[in-house]
């Protein structure tokens, strides 16, 4: 399976400036998704990035808030922009290496997490 | 709506004992079921997947459509066992994932 680097692993910043997480995989893949875990809750989708197009964001996230990169099939990038104590959580970065020939998902691999809090 | 649901926040155990972790689940098409399982302070990664009916670390989980229940399950739990555990859905070619609250699985010497 894919080999997922994520970074920085945790960072404390001031509310209104912005963060940058970067994540990086071993081998080409086409789908790369990014979720949040707030706090004693589950993960949740963020939006999902294919290399070469706009991010497809969930309801609740905007691109202003989120804007993601992905210039190729090993990287890409969220950005947590001016943010406020409520975007505190651990951001993950997760990749799929596809479906089977007959459309079974293998599951997801996933980064290490970054851990955000914002003061 | 699609959901995920794993209605106990803490399930804790003997060494030794049965487990069963449950989970439930709301779709309107023919979902792919995944366990996920989180070790201290490492990274959240699959577990098992309902589709290649196999068993992992002694786990085994068994999709009833018909109770739309995704349970996992152990016969006899290991103190290396405790994690957190998440039950997830994903939708046919899994472009869309989602997970549900987790289980936090404890088991006592």
């Amino acid at each position: 399976s894919a080999v997922i680097s994520q970074k920085p692993s945790r960072d404390i910043c001031q509310r209104g400036t912005s963060l940058t997480i970067q994540c990086q995989v071993d081998s080409q893949v086409t789908m790369m998704f990014w979720y949040r875990q707030q706090p004693g809750q589950s993960l949740t989708l963020i939006a999902t990035a294919n290399q070469g197009s706009e991010a497809t964001y969930e309801s609740g996230f905007v691109i202003d808030k989120f804007p993601i990169s992905r210039p190729n099939l090993t990287f890409s990038t969220l950005t947590v922009s001016n943010m406020s104590p409520e975007d505190s959580s651990i951001y993950l970065c997760s990749v799929s290496p596809g479906v089977t020939s007959g459309g079974f998902d293998y599951g997801y691999t996933f980064g290490s997490g970054t851990r955000l809090t914002v003061v | 709506a699609q959901r995920v649901t794993q209605p106990e926040k803490l399930l804790s155990v003997f060494k030794g004992a049965p487990v069963e972790l449950k989970c439930n689940y709301s779709y309107s098409g023919s979902p792919e079921l995944f366990w996920y399982v989180q070790y201290s302070r490492q990274r959240l990664q699959l577990l098992l997947r309902h589709i290649s009916r196999e068993s992992i670390k002694g786990f085994t989980a068994d999709l009833n459509k018909g109770e739309t229940s995704f349970h996992l399950k152990k016969p006899f739990a290991q103190e290396e066992d405790s994690a957190m555990y998440y039950c997830a859905l994903s939708n046919t070619g899994g472009f869309k994932t989602i997970f549900g609250a987790g289980t936090r699985l404890f088991v006592k010497a």
